[in-house]
């Protein structure tokens, strides 16, 4: 069971808009470790998608966005398309055990 | 372009260690601005971080794998090193190495392309 919550799976249609929510708690989220963001294409490494809550490395389309409230940050993607569907990461920090801690993560099926 | 690349044997018997090296090339591991870790993938599943270790040899590890890991670094090889001892079929995964920004949440980015170990007699 990992430290931060991902739902499974979500989907939506071509141009649909999806979120994908990380919850986590009072030691690594809600205490103000920043939340990063990875997408996993089939058979290949993950790839940085979002960093430090918000922010997208060069190369990232603006489709996909941060956020982050409370004890949970989330990961939106607009304009949906077929080359999307991978699996998401999110990541930070558990000052509790003193260990980076990632997502079960979130498989995004475009229908 | 900072790149990250594993080897190691991909078949490891039960109760032996598994050992992994990544080498990196593009740029120096002895960056004061980095770590260089470990994180690893059971087939079908999510991911885990097992350890990251400055160029200084400072380094941290998951609580839960603590008691098992050695990870080391070889700047003149610009290396670095992961060893899991008493392996079981439960540390079947792919392992990639990677850079961790420790100065900016921890981030990693690069990774490099996974390598399959697996546990089995």
């Amino acid at each position: 069971q990992s430290v931060l919550t991902q739902p499974p799976s979500v989907s939506g249609a071509p141009g649909q808009r999806v979120t994908i929510s990380c919850t986590g708690s009072n030691s690594n989220i809600g205490a103000g470790y920043v939340v990063h963001w990875y997408q996993q294409l089939p058979g290949t490494a993950p790839k940085l998608l979002i960093y430090g809550n918000i922010n997208r490395p060069s190369g990232v389309p603006d489709r996909f966005s941060g956020s982050k409230s409370g004890t949970s940050a989330s990961l939106a993607i607009t304009g949906l398309q077929a080359e999307d569907e991978a699996n998401y990461y999110c990541q930070s920090y558990d000052g509790g055990l003193s260990s980076v801690v990632f997502g079960g993560g979130t498989k995004l099926t475009v229908l | 372009q900072l790149q990250l690349q594993e080897s190691g044997p991909g078949l490891v018997k039960p109760s032996e260690t598994l050992s992994l090296t990544c080498t990196v090339s593009g740029d120096s591991i002895s960056t004061s601005s980095y770590y260089w870790g470990w994180i690893r993938q059971p087939p079908g599943k999510g991911l885990e971080w097992i350890g990251s270790i400055h160029y200084s040899g400072n380094t941290y590890f998951n609580p839960s794998l603590e008691s098992r890991v050695t990870i080391s670094v070889d700047t003149s090889k610009n290396q670095f090193s992961l060893k899991l001892s008493s392996v079981t079929a439960a540390d079947t995964a792919v392992y990639f190495c990677a850079r961790l920004n420790y100065s900016s949440g921890r981030r990693v980015d690069p990774w490099g392309q996974g390598t399959l170990a697996t546990v089995s007699s």
